[in-house]
């Protein structure tokens, strides 16, 4: 089956600006995780939605970060405007439901550099 | 903040077992202990989950102390390929995971 599919997988900003990443999650997939992974630390979950309702928002900063799953299949996740330290991976995760004994599917990343 | 602890790093010889420690001492009852890994310039990738029995999969084996107070992932017969940073998750209800470090694992030939 096809993975999780996100884009793009570089991005080169200058801070102060806005910059978009999508994400595809596997079909069929009710849940979908965005993370943040700074360079030498584990992955910090920022956003969790079901299906296309807002399940854990709660490390988001909501003043410069938004995520949206419209339709409850893609989902886009926004920094306006971005800093220095947003510099890191984005990962999007899926799985087939929100249980103890549904992994975690992840896609390969988008690397954000704010210079 | 995470709430296990894992070695920094580790060494092991290809072919060889490698024996990945998590200390999660303050794990409640219905908290389960999961096991992912990360492959350099990749996404992480699910290895196994337990809550207090033993578990086996075609990837790993995952010990869980009888007190739960702590866990050990094996990788019977390590390859090159297994070189990754492997984190050790506590959780409920597969919500809301907490990575922390993770051990870097290295294999060598």
């Amino acid at each position: 089956e096809a993975g999780v599919a996100q884009s793009p997988r570089y991005k080169i900003i200058e801070k102060r600006q806005s910059v978009a990443f999508w994400c595809n999650p596997i079909s069929g997939h009710a849940t979908l995780y965005w993370y943040q992974q700074i360079l030498g630390q584990g992955p910090k979950l920022l956003i969790q939605f079901q299906n296309n309702g807002v399940v854990d928002d709660s490390q988001l900063p909501k003043d410069r970060f938004s995520a949206e799953r419209l339709k409850g299949v893609d989902s886009t996740l926004k920094i306006q405007p971005a800093k220095l330290e947003d510099s890191a991976v984005y990962l999007c995760a899926s799985s087939l439901v929100l249980a103890v004994s549904s992994e975690q599917f992840f896609g390969p990343g988008t690397r954000l550099t704010v210079l | 903040d995470a709430k296990t602890t894992q070695p920094p790093s580790m060494d092991c010889a290809e072919g060889r077992a490698a024996n990945l420690p998590c200390n999660h001492s303050t794990i409640s009852g219905n908290e389960y202990v999961y096991w992912y890994r990360q492959i350099h310039s990749q996404g992480p990738q699910y290895i196994i989950h337990g809550l207090k029995n033993n578990e086996t999969n075609e990837m790993a084996s995952l010990i869980i102390t009888e007190d739960r107070k702590s866990s050990t992932l094996i990788l019977p017969h390590a390859t090159l390929r297994d070189t990754a940073v492997y984190y050790c998750i506590v959780n409920n209800y597969g919500q809301n995971f907490v990575f922390g470090p993770g051990t870097r694992l290295s294999v060598l030939p």
